[in-house]
């Protein structure tokens, strides 16, 4: 089946914009990731879904990021007023139960750019 | 906190040849999963191979293999018959046990030389 995929690819937003990206898991897939990837650092982990509940939002820089998952697939990652330290790249990945390893599919991620 | 160590910022290889990307990680819990994960330019990122830390035994994927030292917090894997395609970004992952979100390390970037 389809993977995972995310819109938009790209954003450019001006300092202070809100933004809001979406991911659209793996069809069945019950957990979702948010990670964000500095340019040439390894992915850090945002926030994570177990169907629409939040889980763990331990990795939200601060109150400018909010997730949500209403009805236990599609997500949106969303940024209020933001910085140029927001500028990065945004990737979702999903993964199912079934599989105890939970190994997670990836995105092709969203580049936020902050000008 | 678990941290993942990738020192090798960039490695490259001919073409055909073997390479070896090294991933330490520190952690005090006995049960865990490690990865690796391939990010090719502008392309997603995808699993190479995963080591379960109970599992004595290394991990194989075709040409991808790793070696797991348990004791030294070591994970690197070895790439045999290197090709073009895989130039990429590499990052070692880790998972522990019981939660669910994945730690990486800074990434390897791999060049192949024809």
């Amino acid at each position: 089946g389809a993977g995972v995929s995310q819109s938009p690819r790209y954003k450019v937003a001006k300092r202070g914009q809100d933004v809001a990206l979406r991911c659209d898991p793996i069809s069945g897939h019950v957990s979702l990731f948010w990670y964000q990837q500095a340019l040439g650092q390894g992915p850090e982990f945002l926030t994570y879904f177990q169907n629409e509940a939040q889980l763990d939002k331990s990795g939200l820089p601060s109150d400018r990021f909010f997730a949500e998952r209403p009805e236990g697939s599609v997500s949106t990652l969303k940024i209020q007023r933001t910085q140029q330290e927001d500028s990065a790249v945004y990737l979702c990945a999903s993964s199912t139960d079934r599989n105890p390893i939970y190994e997670q599919y990836f995105g092709p991620g969203t580049r936020l750019t902050v000008t | 906190a678990q941290t993942v160590t990738q020192s090798q910022p960039e490695m490259s290889v001919q073409e055909a040849e073997t390479v070896t990307l090294s991933c330490t990680y520190d952690t005090s819990e006995s049960d865990y999963y490690l990865f690796w994960y391939k990010q090719p330019p502008s392309r997603q990122m995808i699993l190479v191979i995963r080591q379960e830390a109970y599992k004595q035994q290394n991990a194989t994927e075709n040409r991808f293999s790793v070696n797991f030292q348990k004791a030294a917090k070591s994970f690197s894997l070895k790439i045999s018959d290197s090709q073009l395609g895989d130039a990429a970004m590499y990052f070692c992952a880790y998972r522990s046990e019981g939660a669910q979100k994945l730690v990486f390390g800074q990434g390897t970037r791999l060049t192949i030389n024809p």
